[in-house]
């Protein structure tokens, strides 16, 4: 059992649509990823929240817009998406230690699959 | 910056018979290093993790990894596969006490569990 939660776990949606995806944790951990991942490869670092504020943007296209409402929460807002964005998207979320920094260990959702048509 | 080499995409292995997934790691810091599971269509799952303590790592279901600095590897390893261990495997690290969060990952190592 997963204790960052992702919905919806299926999207499907056309190109001129706007959508969200969403993720929630409860574990007081302080940063929050965002991660795409194509069939049979490893996940791609898209976005790094820190004390909810967006800390690392991996050049990322503007049709994806991540936003952090609060520690627990994450959305990723979807628009004018492209076929080629169609993947799984994996939400994660990790401590961070005071003076430590990241911990490293990172607690992974299950994903929203999304599918763009 | 790390680099994590996966260093087998596909591993076949009879039920009952030993595992090992190859992973070496390449940095100028102490890194955090990791092996994460990922079952078809979830999410990854974090095996085990090395931090500097002991090198001889114990997760869970049975599998266990051993820090090697000498040899910068990683290996995961599991005395006894069971159908149930099939899925992708990843090896990921981190530069320890770091600012940025984040993570590195190797390609992936499919593991087949043969019956």
């Amino acid at each position: 059992d997963t204790e960052v939660t992702q919905t919806p776990k299926h999207l499907v949606m056309g190109m001129t649509n706007k959508k969200s995806l969403k993720c929630e944790q409860h574990m007081g951990h302080r940063a929050m990823y965002w991660y795409k991942q194509k069939a049979k490869k490893p996940p791609e670092l898209m976005f790094v929240y820190s004390y909810e504020k967006l800390s690392i943007n991996e050049s990322v296209p503007s049709r994806f817009s991540p936003e952090c409402p609060n520690s627990s929460l994450l959305n990723l807002h979807l628009h004018a998406l492209q076929p080629e964005d169609s993947a799984l998207y994996l939400c994660a979320s990790s401590q961070v230690i005071i003076g430590q920094g990241y911990t490293g260990e990172l607690f992974f959702g299950e994903g929203s699959r999304l599918t763009v048509l | 910056a790390q680099s994590v080499t996966q260093l087998d995409s596909h591993v076949s292995v009879s039920e009952g018979t030993p595992v090992l997934l190859r992973c070496n790691y390449s940095s100028s810091y102490s890194p955090s290093l990791f092996w994460y599971v990922q079952h078809p269509n979830k999410g990854l799952q974090l095996l085990l993790k090395y931090t500097s303590a002991a090198t001889l790592v114990k997760g869970i279901n049975g599998f266990e990894a051993e820090f090697k600095k000498s040899e910068t590897s990683f290996h995961l390893t599991k005395p006894s596969a069971h159908m149930s261990d099939a899925a992708e495997y990843f090896c990921s690290a981190a530069d320890r006490g770091s600012t940025l969060g984040r993570l590195y990952f190797g390609r992936g190592t499919q593991l087949t569990v043969w019956p």
